[in-house]
């Protein structure tokens, strides 16, 4: 079975700094993707970024960017210009042909942005 | 484009109910999963509808069944409610075709049960 390890409940950064939220996975599978999800108070779950495995360019949004290290089996998340509506529980995903696509979670980053 | 929406946005019920939470997914999305979240954790997978029937299921006990309509809209059924089903549940929706695409949530319904 696949497993998302998220290694810090909580981190915070200051308004403007960069930030990077860390996430380890383990499967067997060699057609998969990877997601960040964040998830604010108001509790729906939105789409940060999204990387193919198959692909070795890591994925770009905008200010959201990841590191993916495949043998490792880590994908970090960068957050740069953080800014007072970044501050949410991000969440990391697993998404496998082998199990029908479904989403295997972390259990989630809490980030705080201080002002 | 609408995207994925959801009903109730909060329900209370008691222990031995039954409940029917419904889910509508994006226009031009073919499949949808379900998704319970506890409190403080990540969500953990329920199950998956597909051309109206089940294509995945995870470890949730049959009292947690579900239905997908010809318009792929999804409805998620619990019988026998326990106190530990209290928790947001998530609908998500996806195209699939040769493989499924990214999965979009919608806002949750939060079930309390007393």
């Amino acid at each position: 079975a696949q497993t998302v390890t998220q290694s810090q409940p909580e981190m915070s950064v200051q308004e403007a700094e960069t930030v990077t939220l860390s996430c380890t996975y383990d499967t067997s599978e060699s057609d998969y993707y990877l997601f960040w999800y964040k998830q604010p108070p108001s509790r729906q779950m939105i789409l940060v970024i999204r990387q193919e495995a198959y692909k070795q360019q890591n994925a770009t949004e905008n200010r959201f960017s990841v590191n993916f290290q495949k043998a490792a089996k880590s994908f970090s998340l960068k957050i740069s210009d953080s800014q007072l509506g970044d501050a949410a529980m991000y969440f990391c995903a697993y998404s496998g042909r082998g199990s029908n696509y479904k989403l295997t979670f972390g259990k989630g980053t809490l980030l705080t942005v201080n002002p | 484009e609408t995207g994925v929406t959801q009903s109730p946005t909060h329900l209370i019920k008691t222990r031995g109910q039954q409940v029917t939470l419904r889910c509508s997914s994006q226009s031009g999305h073919n499949t949808v999963s379900w998704y319970q979240q506890a409190l403080g954790q990540g969500p953990q997978f329920i199950f998956q509808y597909y051309r109206e029937e089940e294509n995945g299921r995870g470890n949730f006990p049959p009292r947690f069944s579900g239905l997908q309509f010809p318009n792929y809209s999804s409805e998620l059924n619990v019988n026998a409610l326990e106190l530990d089903d209290s928790a947001l549940y998530l609908c998500a929706s996806s195209f699939s075709g040769e493989y499924q695409e990214t999965q979009y949530f919608g806002p949750g319904t939060r079930l309390l049960v007393l």
